[in-house]
């Protein structure tokens, strides 16, 4: 039962840490999401990737986070630094792409908490 | 205005009522529709793909007006297990991203 996996689960740290979150996408997916999800506003679109290819990071803020991926079976995100307004759920999500549908399957996400 | 709009809810049934929910979607370059589920700190999951012609899938089904810009999601004799938040997606033809709304919560009652 293929899954995309994530970690760490939960991330607990201080403000102006660097946090990396990693992600495994389903062996095969050639599509990589990054979400972010809050209570107040839900599921935002961070950044995604086609074949390892960042195509849009424009729902990320650009000063404190990165996304990479720097080989088909790992995609990373990256905070530094972190501030307290970072704190929520970030999922990643892998697809197979074709012809402009996507399905996607969503790791369990890490909790992040910037005290 | 959000791109995907949802009534958050919640909706409290009891079990074997049947309920619909209604999502609408603004960008008339939306191509394709999703409804997702996601139980409470867990990770959404795909429930059904909205075709054009609307689809059934066991007790669910899934509905799309084009015209009017919306999707509808109606689950019949409802079950305890079915409670849970239903995400409403669109994927924009121009970019291939998908949309989300902000869910629907339900709450299936003994």
């Amino acid at each position: 039962d293929a899954r995309v996996t994530q970690t760490p689960r939960h991330k607990v740290t201080e403000m102006g840490q660097e946090v990396t979150m990693r992600c495994q996408p389903i062996l095969g997916h050639n599509t990589v999401f990054w979400y972010r999800q809050t209570m107040m506003q839900g599921l935002e679109l961070l950044a995604y990737f086609r074949n390892r290819a960042p195509l849009d990071d424009s729902g990320m803020p650009k000063d404190r986070f990165s996304a990479e991926m720097p080989d088909a079976t790992l995609a990373t995100l990256k905070i530094q630094p972190s501030e307290p307004r970072d704190s929520a759920v970030y999922f990643c999500a892998s697809g197979l792409s074709v012809m402009g549908t996507d399905t996607q399957y969503f790791g369990p996400g890490t909790r992040l908490t910037v005290l | 205005r959000k791109e995907v709009e949802q009534d958050p809810g919640p909706f409290n049934v009891p079990e074997g009522a049947t309920v619909a929910f209604n999502c609408t979607y603004s960008n008339s370059a939306s191509q394709s529709f999703f409804w997702y589920r996601q139980d409470c700190r867990k990770e959404p999951k795909l429930l059904m793909s909205v075709y054009s012609s609307g689809n059934e899938d066991g007790r669910f089904t899934a509905q799309l007006n084009r015209a009017s810009q919306y999707i509808s999601l109606l689950i019949r004799d409802s079950k305890l297990s079915d409670s849970a938040t239903y995400l409403c997606v669109v994927i924009d033809r121009n970019t291939d991203k998908l949309i989300f709304g902000t869910g629907t919560r339900l709450q299936v009652f003994p």
